[in-house]
């Protein structure tokens, strides 16, 4: 089975501290993802990556960067936490399909940070 | 990609069939439809995906129209743990996957 794994379910940071968000997968996939899940907003891209070391920005990059230095890695970072990402986050990955179609995305649990 | 439209919600009976509609009327040749759903406190869970034939695996069937403008989910014999919000996803290479609404289903005893 696909396995995708955020380090944390749930998470309480102070205003203004540095997160970091892990992720990691265990399929060799070349493509990651995080998302935030808030009600009524739906689900929406922040960052994603089809190969180490690259990134491109999402739908609400702002606030957050990433990292991605090994394949299977993945961290989302908070350079300087606000109330207002207080949100569910969720990390996905997928391998690469043919013709740049990627295969189905595997998500994480989640974690649900709260900053106060 | 190509937007979608779906209900924001809709109920059906324990062992029926769940029938979820979604439309995709800018959908461009090269576009697939996706189907994910979330089952509450947990993350997206793929379902099925198809490009213009019908689909059909252990989880639902997709049925495609002609013209490529809707498409419908099917849940043969919903049952409680069907409950969740589904989402109809159209995607175009570019490696990036937006969700949009989707329709919160609740399945009925």
């Amino acid at each position: 089975d696909v396995k995708v794994t955020q380090s944390s379910r749930y998470l309480v940071k102070r205003t203004g501290e540095k997160v970091f968000l892990e992720c990691v997968q265990d399929m060799d996939h070349e493509n990651m993802f995080w998302y935030r899940q808030d009600p009524g907003l739906g689900l929406r891209l922040i960052y994603f990556s089809y190969d180490v070391k690259m990134k491109e920005k999402g739908d609400i990059p702002e606030g957050y960067s990433v990292s991605r230095e090994k394949k299977e890695r993945f961290s989302l970072i908070l350079e300087s936490a606000s109330t207002n990402q207080t949100s569910m986050y969720l990390c996905a990955s997928s391998q690469q399909g043919r013709g740049g179609y990627y295969t189905e995305a595997f998500f994480g649990q989640g974690t649900r940070l709260t900053v106060v | 990609d190509a937007k979608t439209t779906q209900p924001p919600s809709m109920d059906c009976a324990e062992g029926r069939a769940a029938n979820l509609p979604c439309n995709h009327s800018t959908i461009s040749g090269n576009e697939y439809v996706y189907w994910y759903r979330q089952i509450h406190s947990q993350g997206p869970q793929y379902i099925i995906h198809g490009l213009k034939n019908n689909e059909t695996n252990e989880m639902a069937s997709l049925i495609i129209t002609e013209d490529r403008k809707s498409s419908t989910l099917i849940l043969p014999h919903a049952t409680l743990r069907d409950t969740a919000v589904y989402y109809c996803i159209v995607r175009a290479a570019g490696n990036k996957l937006t969700f949009g609404g989707g329709t919160r289903v609740l399945v009925k005893p």
